[in-house]
């Protein structure tokens, strides 16, 4: 149990595009899934926190516009980068919240999804 | 502030035990949780702390002691496949964010 998918495994685009990430919870309702990039040989950096049917809570420094998250069934988020650029190539990971169980605070994360822009 | 110390690296050899410790200051705190990822893949659960002592799981156990704001993760009888990154995180607000340390680089060797 407690699986959570990201499509695409990885991506490549050219600068100016967007581009859309998902993150499904695959046995589970989510209210609230998390977003997070991360840069080689770093620790994953939280960009925002993504609640079902609300807006989106971003973290300091993360451009809301750059980085759309819909949040729109308790099963899905997705990540919207928009206009990339090659600074934003990075692993995308995200993860997610049992609704009804878990640990407290306790995440499930996705396999990730490896952005280049070239 | 919000501040998760743990060491970059540390290597040790297969068949060997290794300690990778953690120390924290949150505003508050609701569990220590701790991730094994291997490069270019997403973390996995290892284990949590909530309550003070120790928690064994197989080969690995993790040890919380909240008045001193600290962790540390025990690996035993290492296997290559442990080479990986640890990640400590803290949960510090009901049902909200993890507040992850750096990870700390384990590389095991023959």
């Amino acid at each position: 149990g407690a699986v959570v998918s990201q499509h695409p495994s990885w991506v490549i685009c050219k600068s100016g595009t967007s581009v859309k990430i998902e993150c499904r919870s695959l046995d589970f309702q989510a209210t609230t899934m998390f977003w997070y990039r991360q840069f080689p040989k770093q620790s994953l950096m939280l960009m925002a926190t993504s609640n079902e049917g609300s807006k989106a809570t971003y973290e300091q420094g993360v451009e809301k516009d750059k980085f759309l998250i819909n949040h729109a069934s308790l099963t899905l988020s997705t990540l919207t980068v928009t206009s990339a650029h090659p600074e934003d190539s990075s692993f995308y990971i995200c993860s997610a919240r049992d609704r009804f169980d878990g640990r407290v605070g306790e995440q499930f994360f996705g396999p990730g999804t490896r952005l280049t822009v070239l | 502030g919000q501040n998760i110390d743990q060491p970059t690296e540390m290597t040790a050899t297969e068949g060997a035990i290794v300690q990778i410790n953690c120390t924290y200051q949150t505003s508050g705190f609701n569990g220590l949780f701790w991730y094994q990822q291997h490069a270019g893949e997403a973390p996995t659960f290892l284990s949590y702390n909530v309550l003070d002592g120790l928690e064994e799981k197989g080969r690995f156990s993790s040890f919380l002691s909240r008045s001193k704001g600290y962790s540390y993760l025990l690996l035993k009888e290492l296997q290559m496949k442990d080479s990986a990154s640890y990640l400590c995180a803290v949960s510090t607000e009901y049902g909200n964010k993890l507040v992850f340390g750096a990870g700390t680089i384990l590389r095991v060797k023959s």
